[in-house]
């Protein structure tokens, strides 16, 4: 099982929709979760990070289930420009090596 | 502005050549990154270094190398061991300790082939 697991997509959806994507992790004693967004051809930028108790940023929601290790990513009233692949990166522990970032999950809104 | 930069931005490779990649940031971050993407793969570490003049190995150093003699810059040298060194590289910084709470800062990246 690989330590951190995303659906690779592409999720295509209308612009206006709300969607949602997951992304699960192996190992129990991870520390801290972050949600990164990805350009075509691009660096990541952080997007948000995840709170135990859940938090929001607009209209991005995101959510931590440490009973199922995993952490999930909600976009509402999607805009054209949300379209990227979002990567999901745990941290398992105080060393940079355990930093585990996910092969990322593809979003495209149509119009 | 702060930020870290990455040069060449497009980096083509002879057979046999070793290359080095620069990366710069003004940030004053003590961590600094080196990782490398594959289509459809996760970004993986190479080196990083928490302290000027000292560095570790990542999952996957074979073949690369690199320096921290300044606090701000921590170039990677691709050499002719890595036998697939096609990809496209990231370096990426953060304040020491703090990668679990803040995250990293990346540069834009080098593409790297292999002619």
């Amino acid at each position: 099982r690989k330590e951190v697991e995303q659906d690779p997509g592409p999720f295509n959806v209308p612009e206006g929709a709300t969607v949602a994507f997951n992304c699960t992790y192996s190992n129990s004693a991870s520390q801290s979760f972050f949600w990164y967004r990805q350009d075509c051809r691009k660096e990541p930028k952080l997007l948000m990070s995840v709170y135990s108790s859940g938090n929001e940023d607009g209209r991005f929601t995101a959510q931590l289930n440490r009973a199922s290790q995993y952490i999930s990513l909600l976009i509402r009233d999607s805009k054209l420009s949300d379209s990227a692949t979002y990567l999901c990166v745990v941290n398992g522990g105080s060393s940079a090596s355990k930093i585990i970032f996910g092969s990322g999950t593809r979003l495209s809104i149509r119009p | 502005d702060g930020g870290i930069t990455q040069s060449p931005k497009y980096l083509f490779r002879k057979e046999g050549q070793n290359v080095t990649l620069s990366c710069e940031q003004n940030l004053n971050h003590d961590a600094m990154y080196w990782y490398r993407q594959d289509p459809g793969q996760g970004l993986r570490l190479i080196y990083y270094s928490q302290i000027v003049n000292d560095f570790q190995k990542g999952d996957i150093a074979e073949g690369y190398s690199v320096s921290r003699e300044k606090k701000e810059s921590f170039p990677l040298t691709v050499t002719s061991a890595q036998k697939n060194p096609t990809a496209f590289y990231l370096c990426a910084s953060s304040i020491e300790g703090a990668q679990a709470n803040y995250g990293y800062t990346f540069g834009s990246g080098t593409r790297l082939t292999v002619v």
